[in-house]
């Protein structure tokens, strides 16, 4: 069945522009989650929504970003007025339960910030 | 705070020998220790997990070690594969849903 996807791929913007990251889980997921993977580097969590429940930001850099879930399905990350340390694979990943451990991921989107 | 680390960075291993990729972490609490692999150009993928009150799983070629007293976790590879080329990362959860990902060790399969 389809996986994760994730757009756009690559996203090269100027700093301090505004964008728009999009997630498509994969159906049926009732957790979805974003992560940031700066280059050779481990994950780092952003944020996780699971159902109708508030969503854990405690994992957001800044007030700069942002995400919503519409409809218990597809998530936008979004982060204004971009800097160049926001440069990086932004991940999302889905997963059908509570227990979070086999988290399915997307291909990410490479941000880069000029 | 919670962490995860590697013991190393790279990993070279023959094609067809064991590896052994080493994680220590430091959350006593984590209810769940967990390896993912991460090919080039693709999102992670998840390989295997052990609960905190066991010490050894197995899966198909990979057994997970988990050392408490120690906090250390370990996953071994048998029989090793060119399509077992990539970035292996440990990760753990505890209470909240969230995944805590350590760097990752680089394992290269030399023919």
């Amino acid at each position: 069945g389809a996986g994760v996807s994730q757009s756009p791929s690559n996203k090269v913007t100027e700093k301090g522009k505004d964008v728009e990251l999009r997630c498509d889980p994969i159906s049926g997921h009732t957790a979805l989650y974003w992560y940031r993977q700066s280059l050779g580097q481990g994950l780092e969590f952003l944020i996780y929504f699971q159902g109708n429940s508030a969503p854990d930001k405690s994992g957001l850099p800044s007030d700069r970003f942002s995400a919503e879930r519409t409809g218990g399905s597809v998530s936008t990350l979004t982060i204004q007025r971009t800097q160049q340390e926001d440069s990086a694979v932004y991940l999302c990943a889905s997963s059908p339960g509570t227990s979070g451990v086999e988290q399915y991921f997307g291909p990410g989107t490479r941000l880069t910030v000029t | 705070g919670e962490s995860v680390g590697l013991h190393l960075p790279t990993l070279s291993v023959q094609e067809g020998d064991n590896s052994i990729i080493n994680c220590a972490y430091s959350n006593s609490a984590s209810d769940y220790f967990i390896w993912y692999k991460q090919e080039s150009g693709k999102g992670p993928q998840f390989i295997i997990d052990i609960r905190s009150n066991m010490d050894k799983r197995q899966g198909q070629r990979v057994t997970v070690l988990l050392n408490k007293t120690v906090k250390h976790l370990s996953l071994q590879i048998a029989a090793t594969q060119p399509g077992d080329s990539a970035v292996y990362f440990c990760a753990e959860k505890g209470g909240a849903q969230k995944l805590v990902f350590g760097q990752g060790t680089r394992l290269t399969i030399n023919p």
